[in-house]
């Protein structure tokens, strides 16, 4: 099915490790994007890439970094892992018509 | 600034009681709007939207009419489902250098029989 992949589904991470969290989608969007959701909190935009080649930063992004790969896949990275990066985090894609989101990754940093 | 308001939850109704979720925004320009809803372990998905004043989006049974004089876009539906049960958010979309989509804090759901 047509949509957005995310992986992994789940992690656990120590303070001070890194990872990255992979996204792709297969609908030839041009824009993609990066959310944390915390209870209380919402949906806080973490980088966005308006087209391939571009990212630029959003509402949330210290401690992260992005890679816009190709037209699919956008890529999270955490360079050192923090106890407050502990969330659920989406990627989203879209046409300008709404998003599409992932079915997210939900990362505990311990 | 451009946000969104939605009401606060969590709401509790019985199966095939009438719902309404009451959504505002303010925005400096014409935007689009959505209703996307979450379930429980899942990401969020496009209920319905409206892209300009007296649209209404329609799926599943809910519905939506987007209000240009009252900046609204309260979501209904006339008889909820145990299967309902979810958190709602409220959108909005600008057409700026990229498709920047605008978030309420989301309205909890919850159905019983």
């Amino acid at each position: 099915n047509a949509g957005v992949t995310q992986t992994p589904k789940f992690q656990v991470l120590k303070t001070g490790q890194s990872m990255t969290l992979q996204c792709a989608q297969d609908m030839n969007h041009n824009s993609m994007y990066w959310y944390r959701q915390d209870p209380g909190m919402g949906l806080r935009l973490i980088y966005y890439s308006a087209s391939e080649g571009t990212t630029d930063k959003g509402e949330v992004p210290n401690g992260y970094n992005v890679s816009r790969l190709n037209k699919r896949e956008f890529s999270l990275r955490l360079e050192s892992a923090a106890p407050s990066q502990t969330s659920v985090y989406f990627c989203a894609s879209s046409n300008g018509y709404g998003y599409t989101f992932g079915s997210g990754t939900r990362l505990t940093v311990v | 600034g451009d946000s969104v308001t939605q009401m606060e939850g969590p709401v509790t109704l019985s199966e095939e009681a009438f719902l309404t979720i009451n959504c505002t925004y303010t925005a400096t320009g014409y935007p689009s709007l959505f209703w996307y809803v979450q379930y429980p372990g899942e990401g969020l998905q496009l209920l319905l939207k409206a892209t300009k004043a007296d649209d209404k989006g329609s799926n599943k049974g809910f519905e939506a009419t987007y209000r240009k004089e009252t900046t609204s876009f309260h979501l209904e539906k006339g008889s909820v489902q145990v299967s309902d049960s979810a958190v709602y958010f409220c959108a909005l979309s600008l057409k700026t250098s990229y498709d920047k989509v605008i978030f309420g804090p989301g309205t909890s759901l919850s159905v019983i029989p």
